[in-house]
């Protein structure tokens, strides 16, 4: 049963400290997108990857949050350093063409 | 940049009543995908459209793709209690560049 997995699921940490999410997308899959969930802003996407090349961080705030994928079975989303705001769920998904996007059960980030 | 706006933003119906919802855009968009969250999940998706006028469905639902390609809707027959949930559309824009954007989203709920 294939599927993107994200860990850790939840994560609490305080202000300023260093956060890495993980994502292990489908095997075979070369698109990976990272999104933002809040109540207020909803999905936001942050940044996604095509044959691990990143071709839009535009939604990702440069000044704290990055974005890699060191190999095909990897990707990670860090935010350094952490702030209250910050607190939502992050979103990995990934698609084998251009167009569908398959999401993994998320990370639940608390700054506190 | 390109929005998408989904309504309406919460049903409360009826088991076995029939559900509409859309999704519309102020550009064009070359493909439409509609997925649903459950509490706690990613989302999951649902149907995927790609060409104009396209009318797909996936058992009890039926979403279309339409003409003008910047609306979208969704049709669930005969609702039951597990159609709960947060449905959104989500699509690619005219642009190509494998952005995915997502709707705000519309919380179903229904009462048996």
């Amino acid at each position: 049963d294939a599927r993107v997995t994200q860990t850790p699921r939840h994560k609490v940490t305080e202000m300023g400290q260093e956060v890495t999410m993980r994502c292990q997308p489908i095997l075979g899959h070369n698109t990976v997108f990272w999104y933002r969930q809040t109540m207020m802003q909803g999905l936001e996407l942050l940044a996604y990857f095509r044959n691990r090349a990143p071709l839009d961080d535009s939604g990702m705030p440069k000044d704290r949050f990055s974005a890699e994928m060191p190999d095909a079975t990897l990707a990670t989303l860090k935010i350094q350093p952490s702030e209250p705001r910050d607190s939502a769920v992050y979103f990995c998904a990934s698609g084998g063409g251009p167009y569908e996007a398959f999401f993994g059960q998320g990370t639940r980030l608390t700054v506190v | 940049g390109q929005q998408l706006n989904q309504s309406p933003q919460s049903m409360f119906i009826q088991e076995g009543e029939d559900v509409s919802m859309n999704c519309t855009s102020s550009s064009i968009f070359n493909t439409w995908l509609w997925y649903k969250q459950d509490p706690g999940e990613g989302p999951v998706l649902l149907i995927a459209l790609y060409k104009a006028g396209e009318l797909t469905s996936n058992g009890r639902l039926t979403a279309q793709f339409g003409i003008t390609r910047k609306d979208s809707f969704l049709n669930i027959s005969a609702s039951i209690p597990s159609d709960v949930g947060i449905y959104f559309c989500a699509g690619h824009g005219s642009s190509n560049t494998g952005k995915l954007i997502f709707g705000q989203g519309t919380t179903l709920q229904v009462k048996p």
